[in-house]
């Protein structure tokens, strides 16, 4: 099984503030690397597909990066409404699977 | 739009078996995986498998052979998840989503508690 490991496991920062999060899988899985936002209480909903490319009506803040086995998600300018536990995964092989968690919390 | 619906709650004791469904409308049933992923109170997502709804072929995650099955109905547009043997390490919300380049569509949950 490929392993996804996030970090940092949490964050705190400002509204306005560029944020980073980073996924890297146990072997190569080329662009093949999603991005989810989860809201407590809610289904997680897809932010990025296939490494870099934005889901249709997410905000152009978001942005992702990466191939082979080191990703990126990028949030420019962190929003209040950006409060949430965001999750990588895997998309290359079965089983499918994610990372831990990056939960984001707003100063 | 598209739109996955799932089955209520459920209370369940141990050894029960569970049977959760996950109803999609607004786009071509046939044309999309369904995937099964689960998450633990306070936890992270769990993989649990998927279903080829054209055949109505399987894979499940390793941890699950022999304890899932997966099925569907096509002819009205629905998903099914049932897992037996249950175990207090089961309570979980239950989600289903359809892939296409990636889980793009979830179902609302579906809250399994096992408790004796």
């Amino acid at each position: 099984d490929i392993q996804m490991t996030q970090s940092p496991s949490s964050l705190s920062a400002s509204v306005g503030d560029r944020v980073t999060i980073t996924c890297r899988a146990s072997q190569s899985i080329a662009g093949y690397l999603n991005w989810y936002q989860q809201k407590p209480g809610k289904a997680p909903n897809i932010l990025i597909y296939a490494a870099s490319s934005l889901e249709s009506g997410v905000p152009s803040r978001f942005s992702g990066s990466g191939s082979g086995t080191d990703f990126t998600l990028t949030i420019s300018s962190l929003q209040p409404e950006d409060s949430a536990t965001y999750y990588c995964q895997q998309s290359y092989n079965v089983p499918r699977t994610f990372g831990q968690g990056t939960k984001v919390e707003i100063k | 739009q598209v739109q996955l619906v799932q089955s209520g709650a459920e209370v369940k004791k141990p050894g029960a078996s569970v049977k959760v469904s996950c109803k999609a409308s607004g786009y071509t049933f046939s044309d999309y995986d369904i995937h099964w992923v689960r998450q633990a109170p306070g936890q992270g997502l769990e993989w649990m498998g998927w279903i080829y709804p054209v055949s109505g072929g399987t894979n499940f995650a390793q941890k699950f052979q022999g304890r899932v099955t997966m099925t569907r109905d096509t002819s009205i547009t629905t998903a099914y998840m049932e897992l037996s043997r249950l175990t207090s390490d089961d309570t979980a919300v239950y989600y289903c989503a359809r892939e296409g380049l990636a889980f793009d569509s979830w179902g609302q949950g579906t809250l399994v508690s096992v408790s004796s």
